[in-house]
Protein backbone atom coordinates (compact mmCIF):
# COMPACT_ATOMS: atom_id res chain seq x y z
CA UNK A 1 0.00 0.00 0.00
CA UNK A 2 1.13 3.33 -0.75
CA UNK A 3 2.92 5.18 2.27
CA UNK A 4 2.69 8.72 2.91
CA UNK A 5 4.68 10.41 5.21
CA UNK A 6 4.41 14.14 6.82
CA UNK A 7 6.39 15.59 9.73
CA UNK A 8 4.60 15.87 12.86
CA UNK A 9 4.77 19.27 13.70
CA UNK A 10 5.01 22.73 11.78
CA UNK A 11 5.79 26.25 13.46
CA UNK A 12 6.02 29.40 12.01
CA UNK A 13 5.34 32.92 13.20
CA UNK A 14 2.50 34.72 12.26
CA UNK A 15 2.92 36.19 8.96
CA UNK A 16 5.44 34.20 7.57
CA UNK A 17 5.09 31.35 5.30
CA UNK A 18 4.60 27.60 6.54
CA UNK A 19 5.30 24.93 4.59
CA UNK A 20 4.22 21.14 5.08
CA UNK A 21 5.44 18.64 2.79
CA UNK A 22 3.76 15.11 1.50
CA UNK A 23 6.48 12.52 0.97
CA UNK A 24 5.85 9.47 -1.20
CA UNK A 25 7.51 7.03 -3.97
CA UNK A 26 6.99 9.10 -7.01
CA UNK A 27 4.43 11.17 -5.54
CA UNK A 28 4.49 13.82 -8.63
CA UNK A 29 2.39 11.30 -10.43
CA UNK A 30 -0.74 10.95 -7.77
CA UNK A 31 -3.33 13.71 -7.26
CA UNK A 32 -2.77 15.13 -3.93
CA UNK A 33 -5.68 16.84 -1.84
CA UNK A 34 -4.94 18.27 1.14
CA UNK A 35 -7.33 19.51 4.57
CA UNK A 36 -7.60 21.40 6.94
CA UNK A 37 -8.69 19.53 10.66
CA UNK A 38 -9.33 22.21 13.53
CA UNK A 39 -10.61 20.94 17.10
CA UNK A 40 -14.02 20.21 17.33
CA UNK A 41 -14.51 20.66 13.58
CA UNK A 42 -15.24 18.71 10.47
CA UNK A 43 -12.07 18.72 8.36
CA UNK A 44 -11.99 21.02 5.32
CA UNK A 45 -10.95 20.90 1.84
CA UNK A 46 -7.86 23.36 1.12
CA UNK A 47 -6.19 21.98 -1.77
CA UNK A 48 -7.57 19.33 -4.86
CA UNK A 49 -5.60 18.36 -7.30
CA UNK A 50 -2.26 19.23 -6.06
CA UNK A 51 -2.79 23.24 -6.11
CA UNK A 52 -6.28 23.79 -7.31
CA UNK A 53 -8.03 25.94 -4.28
CA UNK A 54 -12.17 25.61 -3.41
CA UNK A 55 -14.21 28.35 -3.34
CA UNK A 56 -14.11 30.10 0.35
CA UNK A 57 -10.25 29.14 0.53
CA UNK A 58 -8.31 31.87 0.95
CA UNK A 59 -5.49 32.51 -1.58
CA UNK A 60 -2.31 32.42 1.23
CA UNK A 61 -3.06 28.91 1.06
CA UNK A 62 -1.03 27.08 -2.14
CA UNK A 63 -0.01 23.78 -3.36
CA UNK A 64 2.62 21.81 -5.36
CA UNK A 65 3.85 18.17 -6.42
CA UNK A 66 6.75 16.57 -7.89
CA UNK A 67 8.89 14.30 -7.53
CA UNK A 68 8.55 12.63 -4.33
CA UNK A 69 7.57 15.13 -2.44
CA UNK A 70 3.73 17.41 -2.38
CA UNK A 71 4.07 20.34 -0.99
CA UNK A 72 1.00 22.67 0.91
CA UNK A 73 2.27 26.81 1.47
CA UNK A 74 0.35 28.84 3.54
CA UNK A 75 1.29 32.62 3.29
CA UNK A 76 1.00 34.97 5.57
CA UNK A 77 -0.01 32.75 8.04
CA UNK A 78 -2.76 33.93 10.72
CA UNK A 79 -3.46 32.14 14.08
CA UNK A 80 -6.49 31.09 12.70
CA UNK A 81 -4.69 28.87 9.86
CA UNK A 82 -3.54 26.92 13.59
CA UNK A 83 -4.34 23.17 12.76
CA UNK A 84 -4.01 19.69 11.91
CA UNK A 85 -3.29 19.24 8.08
CA UNK A 86 -3.67 15.80 6.26
CA UNK A 87 -2.63 15.10 2.58
CA UNK A 88 -4.31 12.73 0.62
CA UNK A 89 -4.30 10.33 -2.16
CA UNK A 90 -6.05 7.48 -3.99
CA UNK A 91 -4.23 4.30 -3.70
CA UNK A 92 -3.54 2.56 -7.05
CA UNK A 93 -3.21 -0.85 -5.28
CA UNK A 94 -5.74 -0.43 -2.61
CA UNK A 95 -8.51 2.05 -4.94
CA UNK A 96 -9.61 3.53 -2.18
CA UNK A 97 -8.72 6.86 -0.14
CA UNK A 98 -5.54 6.97 1.81
CA UNK A 99 -4.13 10.18 4.25
CA UNK A 100 -0.78 11.11 5.21
CA UNK A 101 -0.25 11.17 9.51
CA UNK A 102 -0.97 14.56 9.54
CA UNK A 103 1.32 17.55 10.38
CA UNK A 104 0.57 20.08 12.86
CA UNK A 105 0.94 23.88 12.40
CA UNK A 106 1.35 25.69 15.29
CA UNK A 107 1.17 29.73 14.81
CA UNK A 108 3.57 30.55 17.77
CA UNK B 1 -26.44 23.88 -0.67
CA UNK B 2 -24.94 20.59 -0.17
CA UNK B 3 -25.30 19.30 3.13
CA UNK B 4 -24.05 15.58 4.96
CA UNK B 5 -26.35 15.62 8.11
CA UNK B 6 -25.13 13.16 10.27
CA UNK B 7 -26.94 11.50 13.58
CA UNK B 8 -26.38 11.98 17.13
CA UNK B 9 -23.55 10.53 19.28
CA UNK B 10 -24.34 7.32 20.43
CA UNK B 11 -23.21 5.74 23.77
CA UNK B 12 -22.85 1.84 23.52
CA UNK B 13 -21.39 -1.00 25.59
CA UNK B 14 -18.97 -3.63 24.43
CA UNK B 15 -20.77 -6.35 22.14
CA UNK B 16 -23.61 -4.41 21.15
CA UNK B 17 -24.60 -3.43 17.65
CA UNK B 18 -24.56 0.29 16.28
CA UNK B 19 -26.06 1.93 12.42
CA UNK B 20 -24.97 5.44 12.21
CA UNK B 21 -25.97 7.50 9.27
CA UNK B 22 -25.24 10.10 6.55
CA UNK B 23 -28.07 11.40 4.72
CA UNK B 24 -27.30 13.82 2.10
CA UNK B 25 -29.12 16.94 0.44
CA UNK B 26 -28.39 19.57 -1.82
CA UNK B 27 -26.83 17.42 -5.17
CA UNK B 28 -28.08 14.26 -6.59
CA UNK B 29 -26.49 11.42 -4.12
CA UNK B 30 -26.39 8.67 -6.47
CA UNK B 31 -23.53 10.57 -8.38
CA UNK B 32 -20.70 10.52 -5.62
CA UNK B 33 -18.69 8.31 -3.35
CA UNK B 34 -19.17 8.15 0.42
CA UNK B 35 -16.61 7.97 2.40
CA UNK B 36 -16.53 7.41 6.35
CA UNK B 37 -13.55 8.43 8.53
CA UNK B 38 -12.29 7.93 12.20
CA UNK B 39 -10.70 9.99 14.12
CA UNK B 40 -9.41 8.50 17.20
CA UNK B 41 -9.45 10.26 20.53
CA UNK B 42 -6.08 12.56 20.17
CA UNK B 43 -5.49 10.39 16.65
CA UNK B 44 -5.22 11.44 13.02
CA UNK B 45 -7.47 10.79 10.68
CA UNK B 46 -8.15 7.52 9.44
CA UNK B 47 -10.22 6.18 6.16
CA UNK B 48 -12.62 3.30 6.62
CA UNK B 49 -13.77 2.68 3.64
CA UNK B 50 -16.01 4.16 0.79
CA UNK B 51 -19.21 3.10 -0.86
CA UNK B 52 -20.86 4.64 -4.31
CA UNK B 53 -24.19 5.66 -3.51
CA UNK B 54 -25.25 4.88 -7.27
CA UNK B 55 -24.49 0.83 -7.00
CA UNK B 56 -23.40 0.23 -3.88
CA UNK B 57 -19.66 -0.22 -4.85
CA UNK B 58 -17.87 -0.80 -1.71
CA UNK B 59 -14.35 -0.47 -1.04
CA UNK B 60 -12.59 -1.22 2.57
CA UNK B 61 -9.74 -0.33 3.87
CA UNK B 62 -7.61 -3.23 5.37
CA UNK B 63 -7.33 -2.18 8.48
CA UNK B 64 -11.46 -2.16 8.75
CA UNK B 65 -12.36 -5.24 6.87
CA UNK B 66 -14.68 -7.07 8.35
CA UNK B 67 -15.26 -5.18 11.07
CA UNK B 68 -17.67 -2.95 9.57
CA UNK B 69 -19.91 -2.99 6.82
CA UNK B 70 -20.90 -0.07 4.65
CA UNK B 71 -24.44 0.65 3.10
CA UNK B 72 -26.63 3.09 1.36
CA UNK B 73 -30.57 4.05 0.58
CA UNK B 74 -30.38 5.91 -2.43
CA UNK B 75 -34.45 6.41 -2.21
CA UNK B 76 -33.32 8.45 1.32
CA UNK B 77 -29.82 9.34 0.35
CA UNK B 78 -28.42 7.74 3.43
CA UNK B 79 -25.37 6.42 3.80
CA UNK B 80 -24.83 4.06 6.69
CA UNK B 81 -21.56 2.67 9.27
CA UNK B 82 -22.34 -0.36 10.70
CA UNK B 83 -20.74 -2.49 13.41
CA UNK B 84 -22.27 -5.88 14.60
CA UNK B 85 -19.78 -5.93 17.43
CA UNK B 86 -18.49 -2.90 19.29
CA UNK B 87 -15.31 -2.77 20.79
CA UNK B 88 -13.95 -0.10 23.24
CA UNK B 89 -11.15 0.93 21.07
CA UNK B 90 -14.61 1.71 18.24
CA UNK B 91 -14.65 4.99 20.58
CA UNK B 92 -14.14 7.63 18.24
CA UNK B 93 -15.36 10.61 16.26
CA UNK B 94 -16.74 9.30 12.65
CA UNK B 95 -17.00 11.71 9.56
CA UNK B 96 -18.54 11.14 6.24
CA UNK B 97 -17.38 13.06 3.50
CA UNK B 98 -18.81 13.22 -0.16
CA UNK B 99 -16.29 12.45 -3.16
CA UNK B 100 -15.87 14.96 -6.08
CA UNK B 101 -18.23 14.34 -8.94
CA UNK B 102 -17.30 11.64 -11.52
CA UNK B 103 -14.18 10.80 -10.18
CA UNK B 104 -12.14 7.29 -10.56
CA UNK B 105 -8.75 6.70 -9.21
CA UNK B 106 -8.29 10.59 -8.14
CA UNK B 107 -11.52 11.20 -5.38
CA UNK B 108 -11.28 14.08 -3.23
CA UNK B 109 -14.29 14.92 -0.50
CA UNK B 110 -15.59 18.04 -0.78
CA UNK B 111 -18.53 18.24 1.92
CA UNK B 112 -17.87 16.66 5.48
CA UNK B 113 -20.62 15.73 7.82
CA UNK B 114 -20.48 17.32 11.41
CA UNK B 115 -19.42 14.26 12.67
CA UNK B 116 -21.12 11.20 14.59
CA UNK B 117 -19.24 10.75 18.36
CA UNK B 118 -19.49 6.80 19.28
CA UNK B 119 -18.68 6.26 22.86
CA UNK B 120 -18.36 2.46 24.14
CA UNK B 121 -17.73 1.66 27.31
CA UNK B 122 -19.34 -1.06 30.13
Amino acid sequence: SFVMTQSPSVSVAPGKTARITCGGDNIGSKAVHWYQKKPGQAPVLVIYYDSDRPSGIPERFSGSNSGDTATLTISRVEAGDEADYYCQVWGSTSDHPLFGGGTKLTVL
Amino acid sequence: DVQLVQSAAEVKKPGESLKISCKGSGYTFTNHWIGWVRQMPGKGLEWMGIIYAGDSDTRYSPSFQGQITLSADKSISTAYLQWTTLKTSDTAMYYCARSSLNCGGDCYFDYWGQGTLVTVSS
